[in-house]
């Protein structure tokens, strides 16, 4: 069936470097994305979303990138700190089915000090 | 920003008890609440819709006569796990909504860890 999902499990970098977490989609009718934050025991925190009808989104540290050709977005973090340390998902909705979303496997980002 | 609340936190039962979660949107009405289970090291997966003053819809593979929700306020969601068993042991989060419409952002809970021993 559909799905999102991501290819690579876990991720670690140096403290000021930047990370990259990549998450590929199956849905051709997804046209919002979001990224989630989850630390451990705790529920997922909002980071940053994008709908389809854009390819690159900016927050603070924070980029999200879409490419609709193949199914792929990534979120790019800036300057990584230990803080950053967490699980990251990503999640994918479509106007078919209300604001339902389908999270993707997440990607253990670990920060090296 | 809107913060939606769980109880307990953390709970441990014994096999066949059951066991009552709660959801809150404490500072916004939630016409429509989510019901997550995440196992560790897993992603989180939708067990179930719920709407205010309505039957809850759940997903495939999810059985209604074992977590029972009730969604009987605008900011109270429950999620009972009835006759509870080891396999149930997981972290349960929920998340609201103002709507179920396209684009309505889903705020969400903390989670509840449940252990069943």
């Amino acid at each position: 069936g559909e799905s999102v999902g991501l290819h690579l499990p876990t991720l670690s970098v140096q403290e000021g470097d930047n990370s990259i977490i990549n998450c590929a989609y199956s849905n051709s009718a997804s046209d919002y994305f979001i990224w989630y934050k989850q630390e451990s025991g705790k529920g997922p925190q909002f980071i940053i979303d994008i709908r389809s009808n854009m390819d690159k989104r900016q927050g603070q540290r924070v980029t999200v990138l879409l490419n609709k050709t193949v199914k792929h977005l990534s979120l790019q973090i800036a300057a990584t700190q230990p803080g950053d340390s967490a699980v990251y998902f990503c999640a994918e909705s479509n106007n078919n089915a209300g604001n339902m979303l389908t999270f993707g496997g997440g990607t253990r980002l670990m920060v090296k000090p | 920003g809107a913060v939606v609340s769980q109880h307990p936190s953390r709970v441990i039962c014994k096999s066949g008890t059951s066991v009552k979660i709660e959801c809150r949107s404490l500072d916004f009405q939630a016409t429509t609440m989510f019901w997550y289970r995440q196992f560790p090291k897993q992603s989180l997966m939708l067990m179930a819709t719920s709407n205010e003053g309505s039957k809850a819809t759940y997903e495939q593979g999810v059985e209604k006569d074992k977590f029972l929700i009730n969604h009987a306020s605008l900011t109270l969601s429950t999620l009972t796990v009835t006759s509870a068993h080891p396999e149930d042991s997981s972290f349960y989060i929920c998340s609201a909504a103002l709507s179920a419409s396209y684009g309505e952002t889903q705020y969400f809970g903390p989670g509840t860890r449940l252990l069943v021993l």
